[in-house]
């Protein structure tokens, strides 16, 4: 039974293109996270809901918009998709909101852009 | 600008023997440190954590070493298996502050049979 999981697990589309991944944790967990890993292999968080808050929104072109239905689910939307957008896409839960609680992430998603 | 940096992209050892990963920060801020494995096709998982109030923690085969004044950790893997071949993440935060992780880009680490 999978703690965090993300759909779809490989994504490819075409630029200009919207897209949406899917990220559902079971754990009962309060905080949300998105990281993106680049080519360079830095992983770095874009976003962090807390029940549903946005509490963490790094520079992140707006293209990107987050969404928290519910403390159990925290969705990516990505607008009109660029080529520097290929990368994979880690969703992450943890059980309180302070950096010092492991975090649980998913499978990623690995978005390719052509 | 790097905060956390894992300067060894590679490490290979032989079954049985220590691996030592490394890790350097740049923000004194950081006082709280966290490593995660990955293996290819999953998302990282939590290994070990310290808390700058100390300098070593230790869990099974895996200790981790924190050298505040040098701004530096290590993982330390002993004996090391080759279910341990894996990137290892180092991460770091500051408690009382943006209440998000900072990583490092990573070592992969191979054990050899």
């Amino acid at each position: 039974d999978t703690a965090v999981s993300q759909t779809p697990k490989y994504l490819v589309t075409q630029m200009g293109n919207d897209k949406s991944i899917k990220c559902e944790q079971n754990l009962g967990h309060d905080t949300m996270y998105w990281y993106k890993q680049d080519s360079k292999k830095f992983l770095k968080i874009m976003f962090s809901y807390n029940n549903k808050e946005l509490i963490i929104n790094e520079t992140v072109p707006n293209r990107f918009s987050p969404k928290s239905p519910d403390k159990a689910h925290l969705n990516l939307h990505i607008n009109s998709l660029e080529l520097g957008d290929s990368a994979v896409y880690f969703c992450a839960s943890s059980p309180f909101r302070f950096s010092n609680q492991p975090q649980h992430f998913g499978d990623g998603t690995r978005l390719s852009i052509l | 600008d790097q905060q956390v940096k894992q300067n060894s992209p590679s490490l290979s050892v032989q079954e049985g023997r220590i691996s030592i990963l490394n890790c350097d920060y740049t923000n004194s801020m950081f006082d709280y440190f966290l490593w995660y494995k990955k293996y290819p096709a999953e998302g990282p998982t939590f290994l070990i954590s310290i808390s700058s109030i100390k300098d070593k923690n230790e869990d099974g085969r895996f200790t981790v070493f924190l050298n505040k004044s040098a701004k530096h950790l290590s993982l330390h893997i002993v004996p090391s298996q080759p279910g341990d071949s894996a990137v290892y993440f180092c991460a770091a935060t500051a408690q009382g502050g943006s209440e998000k992780l900072v990583f490092g880009k990573g070592t992969k680490l191979t054990v050899n049979p």
